[in-house]
């Protein structure tokens, strides 16, 4: 069936530098992605959407890149913190209404 | 304004109890959703209720499991004659019509 994949399951970043988490999709339908920062122990965060009219968002310290052609999304963290370390995971809205399909997950890990 | 909020946070019961899940969503919010998520994985999909109506159970076992959000009080996941592979983190979500789903930080169910 149709689902959101990331290409990376662990990701080490040095604090400070810039951090790319990539995200495949294959639901050409999908019109609404989302990215989601789960901490050990807690609920998913949201942090950063974006519709498929867009091709960029920018948040705080984030953004979010969105290619249709290829069906891929990242997220980029700017000047990555210790608290940023987590798992990230994409996810999809197919049309209609707000049944989020979730990818699998990608752990950040900060290098202090 | 409180958040989404779950309880309890953790659940142990025996091979063939029952075990309710509750969840309170956001206030003014009227969507909620369940998600079951088993360690190293994504969160998935398992009904999506509006105040007195399940609107899609599809991601919902067919036998064991079910769920209400009444008119008055939380949402309730109850999942009866528990058996070992039940044993996961239960969250539940909640929004507004065409909003982000803010996520609780869930029930750790253990079964025996």
């Amino acid at each position: 069936g149709e689902s959101v994949g990331l290409h990376l399951p662990t990701l080490s970043v040095q604090e400070g530098d810039n951090s790319i988490i990539n995200c495949a999709y294959s639901n050409s339908a999908s019109d609404y992605f989302i990215w989601y920062k789960q901490e050990s122990g807690k609920g998913p965060q949201f942090i950063i959407d974006i519709r498929s009219n867009m091709d960029k968002r920018q948040g705080q310290r984030v953004t979010v890149l969105l290619n249709k052609t290829v069906k891929h999304l990242s997220l980029q963290i700017a000047a990555t913190q210790p608290g940023d370390s987590a798992v990230y995971f994409c996810a999809e809205n197919p049309g209609g209404y707000q049944k989020v399909t979730f990818g699998i997950g990608t752990k950040l890990q900060v290098i202090p | 304004n409180a958040g989404v909020m779950q309880n309890p946070r953790h659940l142990v019961r025996r091979r063939g109890q029952e075990a309710r899940l509750r969840c309170s969503p956001m206030k003014g919010h009227s969507h909620v959703y369940w998600y079951r998520q088993l360690p190293e994985e994504g969160l998935k999909f398992m009904v999506y209720l509006q105040k007195e109506n399940i609107i899609d159970e599809s991601g919902m076992p067919k036998e064991r499991f079910s769920a209400e959000f009444p008119k008055e009080g939380p949402s309730i996941l109850r999942i009866q004659q528990v058996v070992r592979g039940d044993s996961a983190a239960y969250f539940c979500a909640s929004s507004p019509r065409n909003q982000p789903q803010h996520f609780g930080d869930g029930t750790r169910l253990s079964i025996l």
